[in-house]
């Protein structure tokens, strides 16, 4: 079973920035926050991830609480093409090997113009 | 610099048959993971190879095997199909101490 929580759906103006929410808070110390997006019938893109610090990319942020239970994705700027199926995962990652990615539905970010 | 590329792209298929699908992984990965993605629903992983050995596995039949060569390319090879086993069908790669994975664009199969 996935290790996270997201709401369903999320709306944002294009042009605005778009902040997706994550719980996760059963995350063990050595587990890393995930995330990947899933255009309409492509296959998932990976977005960005991280422990413990704040993490930034050409693509998005990544803001994790202190307490690790929490985190959100933040894509500065909202195009029409962001809209897609946005998943947060929880995954641990070991000396020797690493853990498969587990999905749950995922949050449905539309862009509206 | 090559993604990950997968073949065919759509496969329709009759119960009972069997289907091989394929997949290269990004330049440079050398660890294969498999996912199946039924409608509406997220992926789920099906196995992962490294080093030419499946090191993982989930939650499906026997039915579903595997192979990776000594290129890193893989496939995965389902027999006796059912209906419920339409789904897309994804691949990815990763690197051995990077491990982040990265997707192919998916096997779109039809079990009909």
């Amino acid at each position: 079973d996935a290790k996270t929580t997201q709401p369903p759906s999320m709306d944002c103006a294009e042009g605005r920035a778009a902040n997706l929410p994550c719980n996760h808070s059963t995350i063990s110390g050595n587990e890393y926050v995930y995330w990947y997006r899933q255009i309409h019938s492509q296959g998932p893109q990976y977005i960005i991830h991280g422990l413990k610090n704040n993490e930034t990319n050409e693509m998005a942020s990544l803001i994790i609480t202190e307490d690790r239970k929490s985190s959100t994705l933040i894509l500065p700027h909202a195009t029409l093409r962001d809209t897609a199926v946005y998943y947060c995962i929880v995954r641990n990652i070991t000396q020797g090997g690493s853990e498969k990615l587990v999905f749950g539905k995922g949050m449905k970010l539309t862009v509206n113009p | 610099d090559a993604g990950v590329t997968q073949s065919p792209t759509h496969l329709i298929k009759t119960r009972g048959q069997q289907v091989t699908l394929r997949c290269s992984p990004k330049s440079g990965h050398d660890t294969v993971s498999w996912y199946q993605q039924a409608l509406g629903q997220g992926p789920q992983f099906i196995f992962q190879y490294y080093e030419e050995e499946e090191r993982q596995r989930g939650n499906f039949p026997d039915r579903f095997s595997g192979h990776q060569f000594p290129n890193y390319s893989s496939e995965l090879n389902v027999n006796a199909l059912l209906l419920g086993d339409s789904a897309l069908y994804l691949c990815a790669s990763s690197l051995v101490g990077v491990e982040t994975q990265y997707f192919g664009p998916g096997t779109r199969l039809l079990v009909l």
